[in-house]
């Protein structure tokens, strides 16, 4: 079946422009992450949701950033006035509910900010 | 979050076995032992879980120290295609994986 997925697969921009990226769960997957990895670390927690609220938005570095999931579904994650430093691969996944269920990881979107 | 550690690389033959080690001393009762791979240019990768008993799918073998304070991942016959970064995660009835920095797999043909 279709795993998650994530568009665009690469973003380039300009410091101080907002991008939207995407992400489509599995189907039937209630529990979605997001998390940013930096070259040479592994990946880090940014917000988790269960349905279509955040249940825990605690790793998102600033006021910048911002998700969504309207529909408890797709989800969108925003970053307005982005910085250089913000360039990373943003990882989405889902799952079927949280407690130790395995997490299906799409292959990200590389930000990066010139 | 209780920690892991894992070394920062290993190197395999094709075919050959891989044991990855990973210590978590501070392990407590609940927490289960999670392992992900990433492939290069891909996003982390379930392989397997346990708590306290061994364990085995299609993919790796989970072997659980008698005391849980460690624990290693088997690959039976390194592959090519088995080369990546692979973390050890401590996970406790919590929906957020905290990822280290794993061990690199290099697999020489």
């Amino acid at each position: 079946g279709a795993g998650v997925s994530q568009t665009p697969s690469n973003k380039v921009t300009e410091k101080g422009k907002y991008v939207e990226l995407r992400c489509d769960p599995i189907s039937g997957h209630t529990a979605l992450y997001w998390y940013r990895q930096s070259l040479g670390q592994g990946p880090e927690f940014l917000i988790y949701f269960q349905g279509t609220g955040a249940a825990d938005d605690s790793g998102l570095p600033n006021d910048r950033f911002f998700a969504v999931r309207p529909e408890g579904s797709v989800s969108t994650l925003k970053i307005q006035r982005t910085e250089r430093g913000d360039s990373a691969v943003y990882l989405c996944a889902s799952s079927l509910s949280p407690q130790n269920q395995p997490q299906h990881f799409g292959d990200g979107t590389r930000l990066s900010i010139l | 979050d209780a920690k892991t550690t894992q070394p920062n690389s290993m190197e395999s033959n094709e075919e050959e076995p891989v044991h990855l080690p990973c210590n978590h001393s501070t392990i407590s009762g609940t927490d289960y032992i999670h392992w992900y791979r990433q492939l290069p240019s891909q996003g982390p990768e379930y392989v397997i879980h346990g708590l306290t008993s061994n364990v085995n799918n299609r993919m790796a073998s989970l072997a659980i120290a008698e005391d849980r304070k460690s624990s290693t991942l088997i690959l039976h016959r390194a592959t090519l295609r088995d080369a990546a970064v692979y973390y050890c995660i401590l996970r406790s009835n919590d929906y957020k994986l905290s990822f280290g920095a794993g061990t690199t797999v290099t697999v020489r043909a």
